[in-house]
């Protein structure tokens, strides 16, 4: 069964301290994974997209990783800022046609407090 | 970046009465578009998928006739929930795939329901 789990459920850390999410996924075949930043009552925004041959990405003070042989990816935040408060999704895409389908991780809750 | 907007973002209504949600890609052409439920502290369901000019196709256990969309053009879907009922509270979120590139989705910011 084609499924995405994510871990933690959710994370409260300090202003300016480092965190890592992750993502185990048993999806198959493979196309990409994608993080999502969604913030409260708003549409998820994509962070980063990674593809079968990619390791790691970064944009900004995020960095995901991809590890498809054991399928798993992480995505790590540097410095933290209060707005990077959010929730951060996980979505792998299974297959390689234009009528493949998404499948949604349930998503991490952050909290950065001062 | 390609927008997506929703329209409206709040709306709240009577138990029994019709809502019409409108999903429009403002600076490009999407033949799919997609339309998502979300619950509180859940992540996004999948609801349909509209292609433009045809049927949508939904996803088991949603009621189609219940919740009608139509993607008339291009650039805009819309989903009307009818009859709707204090369970069909939730956060609707709809995103567009961009013409030619079968990879990227692009969301919506949402339209929040609340029907007493």
């Amino acid at each position: 069964k084609n499924q995405v789990e994510q871990s933690p459920q959710s994370l409260i850390i300090l202003e300016g301290k480092n965190c890592t999410l992750q993502c185990n996924y048993t999806v198959s075949p493979f196309s990409n994974l994608r993080w999502y930043k969604q913030d409260t009552g708003r549409g998820p925004v994509s962070l980063t997209i990674m593809t079968f041959s990619e390791n790691t990405k970064s944009n900004g003070r995020y960095t995901a990783t991809l590890d498809a042989d054991t399928k798993q990816s992480s995505l790590h935040i540097t410095a933290s800022q209060l707005s990077d408060s959010a929730s951060y999704i996980c979505v792998v895409r299974n297959g390689k046609t234009s009528y493949d389908k998404v499948i949604f991780g349930p998503g991490t809750s952050l909290s950065v407090i001062p | 970046g390609a927008v997506v907007s929703q329209h409206p973002s709040r709306v709240i209504c009577k138990s029994g009465t019709s809502v019409k949600i409108e999903c429009r890609s403002l600076d490009f052409q999407a033949t799919t578009m997609f339309w998502y439920r979300q619950f509180p502290k859940k992540s996004l369901m999948l609801m349909a998928t509209s292609n433009e000019g045809s049927k949508a196709t939904y996803e088991q256990g949603v009621e189609k006739d219940k919740f009608l969309i139509n993607h008339a053009s291009l650039t805009l879907s819309t989903l009307t929930v009818t009859s709707a009922h204090p369970e069909d509270s939730s956060f609707y979120i709809c995103s567009a795939r961009v013409r030619g590139v079968t990879d990227t989705q692009y969301f919506g910011p949402g339209t929040r329901l609340t029907v007493l």
